[in-house]
């Protein structure tokens, strides 16, 4: 079954930077399309990042726009997000989802979520 | 200010039928784009309820459907029952914004 696992989540300053970690298994990592989804807390969900299925392609929500760098490992089926200039409005739960098949890798839908992991940025 | 609007909230009484809208525009549902539709019970990851307007994935009860017209679409809930109540969202594909963007979701109460 598909599985999803995040990790890399943590309580940061802010202007500094993290590294989240996606890890995915059962399916074939390497011919989808991935995305970051966040949720800051008590609030609703707010897509922050996509990646072709073989890295050709990355797109960003305007507020991480040249200051997060999502990227993906098809050899160790993990997809990534880099956080750098991190600032207290980033704090949420980070979720990697799939994109369903049949569907281009930006505009699709996400059939499996990981179950999150919290980024807290504070002073 | 989400591009997708949503109702904050609805209610309703078990065994009731209640319906959420999503209301977008030119460069979303009016471009052709689909509407998709996530349940997120408290706690928990989202999960898919509807995909591609009106296609529920398997598992998911045939209360739950979606339906899509020109700029605007609906999730409808039938005979409602207390494990329904949820956050849901609805989440397409803005051209102008070229991204994935999402209503700011419905917290459904079942009195």
């Amino acid at each position: 079954q598909v599985q999803l696992v995040e990790s890399g989540g943590g309580v940061v300053q802010p202007g500094t930077s993290l590294r989240l970690s996606c890890a995915a298994s059962g399916f074939t990592f390497s011919n989808y399309g991935m995305h970051w989804v966040r949720q800051a807390p008590g609030k609703g969900l707010e897509w922050v990042a996509v990646i072709s299925y073989d890295g050709s392609h990355k797109y960003y929500a305007d507020s991480v726009k040249g200051r997060f760098t999502i990227s993906r490992d098809n050899s160790k089926d993990t997809l990534s997000l880099q956080m750098n200039s991190l600032r207290a409005e980033d704090t949420a739960v980070y979720y990697c989802a799939k994109v369903a098949p049949h569907y281009s890798d930006s505009s699709g839908y996400f059939d499996h979520w990981g179950q999150g992991t919290l980024v807290t940025v504070s002073s | 200010q989400s591009v997708l609007t949503q109702p904050p909230s609805v209610s309703g009484a078990p065994g009731q039928r209640v319906t959420i809208s999503c209301t977008g525009s030119s460069s979303n549902f009016g471009a052709g784009y689909d509407v998709h539709w996530y349940q997120q019970l408290p706690g928990t990851a989202p999960k898919l309820l509807i995909y591609g307007n009106t296609n529920r994935p398997s598992g998911v009860p045939d209360r739950f459907s979606g339906s899509k017209s020109g700029t605007s679409a609906s999730l409808a809930i039938t005979g409602l029952q207390a494990e329904d109540e949820a956050d849901y969202y609805c989440q397409s594909y803005d051209s102008s914004l070229s991204g994935v963007v999402f209503g700011g979701g419905t917290k459904l109460t079942v009195l």
